[in-house]
């Protein structure tokens, strides 16, 4: 089955810092893997997604995430971020051969608070 | 134009009552889902619908029951509301299953 862990539930920043959000997965097959992101009392929105090529996967707002299948790891990450990046983040991972064993799976999410 | 709409947007109801929530999405996709997030954020699929065929169903009480009227539907009939039913329902649409999913804007449940 598969699984996402988001190794860290809160990470407070100051405005103009790089930021790094981490994400693991396990599943015993190829994988499609998501960003997206929650503004405070909306749904979600998708950051960036990888489903095969490039390991570096360019998304909305200058975020990027790189995918390592050895660590099992598609961390996002921001080179400097804005106040209006407060948000949660969530990392998700879809898996199966076929149409009814498609699932996608999120992690808890990672609260980023930018502060000025 | 609202992609994935969903109606309420709030609602606020007693213990044992019966209550529906509409979701419509106007992009053309085939699937169309229901997850649920609780008070930790925690976001958990609940259906998915597929041309109108339900394709996944996971552990989920049966008082909860999806219909879905046509490709552009999905509505989530909830029977004999408990108070662990409190949480924000996201219905979220796809072209096709795996591929990039869009949420609508939520609805917040609050049984009392």
């Amino acid at each position: 089955a598969q699984s996402v862990t988001q190794l860290d539930s809160q990470v407070p920043v100051f405005e103009e810092a790089p930021v790094e959000l981490r994400c693991n997965y396990s599943s015993s097959v190829s994988v499609y893997l998501f960003w997206y992101v929650q503004y405070p009392n909306q749904g979600l929105q998708l950051l960036l997604k990888y489903l095969s090529g490039s390991t570096l996967v360019k998304g909305i707002n200058g975020f990027e995430a790189e995918f390592n299948k050895s660590q099992t790891s598609f961390h996002l990450r921001k080179p400097s971020v804005h106040i209006s990046d407060t948000a949660e983040y969530f990392c998700a991972v879809s898996e199966g051969s076929g149409g009814s064993n498609y699932k996608l799976t999120f992690g808890k999410g990672t609260l980023l608070t930018v502060n000025p | 134009d609202t992609a994935v709409s969903q109606t309420p947007k709030y609602l606020v109801t007693q213990m044992g009552n019966d209550k529906s929530i509409k979701c419509e999405q106007n992009l053309g996709h085939d699937t169309m889902y229901w997850y649920k997030q609780d008070s930790k954020k925690f976001l958990k699929i609940m259906f998915s619908y597929n041309n109108k065929e339900l394709i996944i169903n996971e552990t989920v009480p049966n008082r909860f029951s999806p219909k879905s009227p046509d490709k552009a539907h999905l509505n989530l009939h909830i029977n004999s509301l408990e108070l662990g039913d409190s949480a924000v329902y996201f219905c979220a649409s796809s072209q096709f299953l795996r591929e990039t999913q869009y949420f609508g804007p939520g609805t917040r449940l609050l049984v009392l």
